[in-house]
């Protein structure tokens, strides 16, 4: 089945500053990868998503790219706030060989430091 | 709008009871979810229904049964809880499944 790996698991930043997130997965036939956004004590939340047939998507201080080569794809945050510290989860899903269900990656804790 | 809805918030169990969490939304989604998530560990599903009438494991079903009731309501049973169910629980839903999920606000576990 699929395996989602993503790194790092923390990450600090200083106010203004990028940041970067990235997963990995293991099926070549996943074609579905969404990012989620978890704020202390709330539930996850869709912040960005990308198909396999797309290799980059933007929406203001936040993209996503997908490398289907290297089976790989990150997220960027650029000038990053105080308000984008949260856990963030990458996910991968896979609709081919009966296996079509969402998987998670581990989550990365950002902390952007004023 | 409520979207999903989980009851209860929170819950303490003795090891060995049994439970049900309830989750039902309201945005007619055919798809809908149940994740634990732990410390360190994301969110991993233990079981899902793809459509009204359809059920199917994921990767941590041990020890748990789900109930697709109608359209709306997606249940989650633990039949002889354990202290390695201790965790929070996310319903979540989706028009599709490979569409955005929505979550509900989660349930906190704990088995003593």
């Amino acid at each position: 089945g699929e395996n989602v790996e993503q790194h790092p698991s923390t990450l600090s930043v200083q106010e203004g500053d990028s940041a970067v997130i990235k997963c990995t997965y293991s099926d070549s036939a996943s074609n579905y990868f969404p990012w989620y956004k978890q704020e202390l004590g709330k539930r996850p939340q869709l912040i960005i998503d990308i198909r396999s047939n797309v290799g980059e998507k933007k929406d203001q201080r936040i993209a996503v790219t997908l490398n289907k080569t290297a089976k790989h794809f990150s997220l960027h945050i650029t000038e990053t706030q105080p308000e984008d510290s949260a856990v963030y989860f990458c996910a991968a899903y896979n609709l081919s060989g009966g296996y079509n269900k969402l998987i998670f990656g581990a989550g990365t804790r950002l902390a952007v430091h004023p | 709008n409520a979207g999903v809805t989980q009851t209860p918030k929170f819950q303490v169990l003795k090891t060995g009871q049994s439970m049900t969490l309830q989750c039902a939304q309201d945005m007619n989604h055919n798809s809908m979810y149940w994740y634990r998530q732990d410390p360190g560990m994301g969110l991993r599903l233990i079981y899902y229904s793809a459509s009204e009438g359809t059920t199917d494991k994921g990767e941590v079903p041990n020890g748990y049964n789900v109930s697709r009731l109608n359209k709306r309501e997606f249940s989650l049973r633990l039949e002889s809880a354990a202290p390695s169910q201790t965790s929070v629980y996310f319903c979540a839903s989706s028009l599709q499944e490979d569409t955005e999920a929505f979550f509900g606000q989660g349930t906190r576990l704990t088995v003593v």
